[in-house]
């Protein structure tokens, strides 16, 4: 167990939809990063926070929106959804931003846009 | 930007043998590298990082890595394959942003078989 929590671990939904999904890093770690993992785009970075305040910006849509709250925790938002948004999201968190800290992973959300 | 390549989608390894797994990275300045495992339905693990120092780094699982400053490489080896080793390997290594953010680029992922 990473520490990281995920929910809902599923998620099956109608396109045209709005979904949140939700992110309890680990205690202590100030730092939550986004994750998409498909089959045909791989891992791709979404987006990351420190301490409430945005400090990287991936290949995150427009239709894709986050934040991360005074209590650490952080919620993808996904809206207008599509058929191509169907992918596993993962979220990880770090202690700090330094280039030698790892990261820990939750397991995912795994969507399901219908 | 920060890279990584994983040249084989696929390793297959009879238990007992030793295994490695191959990672080859681009980046501009000190390479800050990591591997993380990920099995069926579950997220990533962490295995091991290389920051700086000895060239062989050690990890979780009895798994270990040789950075190669020459070949600018990174692969994940294990002396004894066990099957319950059978995943899929990431390579990554970190990547930063305009406003001091880092995030971790990904390779494509190796998937590795052991078989009995």
């Amino acid at each position: 167990d990473s520490g990281v929590t995920q929910t809902p671990k599923h998620l099956i939904t109608a396109t045209g939809q709005r979904v949140t999904l939700r992110c309890s890093p680990r205690s202590g770690d100030l730092s939550v990063y986004w994750y998409q993992q498909s089959l045909d785009q791989g891992l791709q970075f979404l987006i990351q926070y420190y301490n409430g305040e945005e400090r990287a910006k991936g290949n995150i849509l427009e239709r894709f929106s986050a934040q991360q709250f005074p209590d650490l925790h952080s919620e993808l938002n996904l809206s207008s959804l599509e058929l191509g948004d169907s992918a596993l999201y993962f979220c990880a968190s770090s202690v700090g931003t330094g280039k030698g800290t790892e990261a820990f992973f939750g397991q995912g959300t795994r969507l399901t846009v219908v | 930007a920060q890279s990584v390549a994983q040249p084989e989608d696929q390793v297959n390894v009879a238990e007992g043998n030793p295994l490695t797994v191959k990672c080859t990275y681009s980046v501009s300045g000190n390479p800050y590298l990591f591997w993380y495992v990920q099995y069926p339905n579950r997220g990533l693990q962490f295995l091991l990082k290389y920051i700086t120092g000895d060239n062989l780094v050690k990890g979780s699982y009895g798994f270990e890595a040789e950075f190669n400053k020459s070949q600018t490489s990174f692969h994940l080896k294990k002396p004894s394959a066990l099957v319950s080793d059978s995943a899929l390997y990431f390579c990554a290594v970190r990547d930063w942003g305009r406003n001091y953010g880092q995030n971790f680029v990904f390779g494509p992922g190796t998937r590795l078989s052991v078989l009995p």
